[in-house]
């Protein structure tokens, strides 16, 4: 197993474009999960995935973005009309869904920076 | 709600040095405490955990007790490696449906030769 990969790494997009981030989690986890992280500052929640279905989303997840993982496998986190403010890390996370003993393993992120 | 507070940084250590991140958290209930660590350049990486109060978490030289009576979970190590000079976080999970894990914001570790 090669982790939690994301895609692509780094983004580079003008202020209003859409873009559209990957995450592929580790395999034989159900749960699945988007963070932001800006510099200098852990990552914050945006919103987590039981298998295919969303069961939380943070109040810093605006209707600009939206999160999907449409066959419990991969997931993507799209983000409409990009504004200056969108520009941080977005970390993916997957863990088992097995209490909360578990500890999520990280994607490496994808960068975002919206000029 | 849950939080997690962490020393601020950046703490410069010299080789060999005591390290001490002190980390105190609030939430209900009995959460799952954790140390994450990001090396330059890399993603998060888990170092230790602990999943009940009075456990010790130990890995690579680093320890950290699961204290429930401070709501503590500070981060030691006995001598520091350059190769230690990294950011690490405190965090906790908690059964609140989803699990997710709730950060503080860091602690940047400088070790010099």
């Amino acid at each position: 197993d090669t982790g939690v990969s994301q895609d692509p790494r780094h983004k580079i997009t003008k202020r209003g474009q859409n873009v559209t981030f990957r995450c592929d989690p580790i395999s034989e986890h159900n749960r699945l999960y988007w963070y932001r992280q800006t510099l200098g500052q852990g990552p914050e929640f945006l919103t987590y995935f039981q298998n295919e279905a969303q069961l939380e989303k943070s109040r810093l997840l605006s209707d600009r973005f939206s999160a999907e993982r449409p066959k419990g496998s991969f997931s993507t986190l799209e983000i409409q009309r990009t504004e200056q403010g969108d520009s941080a890390m977005y970390l993916c996370a997957s863990s088992p869904g097995t209490g909360n003993e578990g500890e999520a393993f990280f994607g490496q992120g994808t960068r975002l920076t919206v000029v | 709600g849950n939080s997690v507070t962490q020393m601020e940084g950046p703490v410069t250590l010299s080789e060999e040095a005591f390290l001490t991140i002190n980390c105190t958290y609030t939430a209900t209930g009995y959460p799952s405490l954790f140390w994450y660590v990001q090396y330059p350049g890399e993603g998060l990486q888990l170092l230790l955990k602990a999943t009940k109060a009075d456990d010790k978490g130990s890995n690579k030289g680093f320890e950290a007790t699961y204290r429930k009576e401070t709501t503590s979970f500070h981060l030691e190590k006995g001598s520091v490696q350059v190769s230690d000079s990294a950011v690490y976080f405190c965090a906790l999970t908690r059964n609140t449906g989803g699990f997710k894990t709730i950060f503080g914001a860091g602690t940047r570790l400088f070790v010099k030769a």
